[in-house]
């Protein structure tokens, strides 16, 4: 059954602690996605990956740090440097094959930080 | 500067008739434009896609509509279901690439 998870559901944190958010995809994409969506936003982009060992910083990467040593993985880093982490974080991925642009989301997770 | 914008925070339909969802964008580059559906707590799931070669793309109960000139897009969901409540995005991307822009997302509301 192929699909994206994401692990925790909900995270919690003290202020000033880094926090690791996971993403695993077995649907062999090739890009992977972070995104935040904080309440009544959309979403904003944080960081993404083209292939392994490359990623790339999107709109509001400041405070973040990702790694892609696999396919299947991208894990998040969520800084103490990241001044306001509450949020909802949502991992993506996509087929970058062929002319489909859908990418595809995870489940989510819902990090505070106190 | 918001390049994707859903005015509308909110729309409140009657069960079976028609749910009419708006979108506008300013990046004339944008070439392709999704729309997403999302229940709290849950990521966002693909519902339906428009190249910007085209002003129409049918997928059942769903059908986008793209005006270029306007740089308007608009998603019909009829007829509406209750299940259909949820957010929707819809998010745009120009020259194939990775960053999708997404709007602020509309809350639907479908009542029987």
């Amino acid at each position: 059954d192929g699909g994206i998870t994401q692990s925790p559901k909900y995270l919690f944190r003290k202020e000033g602690q880094n926090v690791t958010l996971s993403c695993e995809q077995n649907l062999n994409h090739d890009a992977m996605y972070w995104y935040r969506q904080d309440p009544g936003q959309g979403l904003r982009l944080i960081y993404y990956s083209q292939i392994v060992n490359d990623f790339q910083k999107g709109d509001i990467a400041e405070g973040y740090s990702v790694s892609r040593e696999k396919k299947e993985s991208f894990p998040l880093t969520v800084t103490s440097a990241q001044k306001n982490p509450t949020a909802f974080y949502l991992c993506a991925s996509r087929y970058s094959g062929g002319g489909d642009y859908e990418q595809y989301f995870g489940p989510g997770t819902r990090l505070t930080v106190t | 500067d918001q390049q994707v914008k859903q005015n509308s925070p909110s729309l409140s339909v009657q069960e079976g008739r028609i749910s009419i969802l708006n979108c506008d964008y300013t990046n004339s580059m944008f070439d392709y434009f999704l729309w997403y559906k999302k229940y709290p707590a849950e990521g966002p799931t693909f519902l339906i896609s428009i190249s910007s070669i085209k002003d129409k793309n049918e997928d059942g109960r769903f059908t986008v509509f793209l005006n270029k000139s306007a740089k308007h897009l608009s998603l019909h969901i009829v007829p509406s279901q209750p299940g259909d409540s949820a957010v929707y995005f819809c998010a745009a991307l120009f020259n194939a690439g990775n960053m999708l822009t997404f709007g602020g997302g509309t809350r639907l509301m479908v009542k029987p």
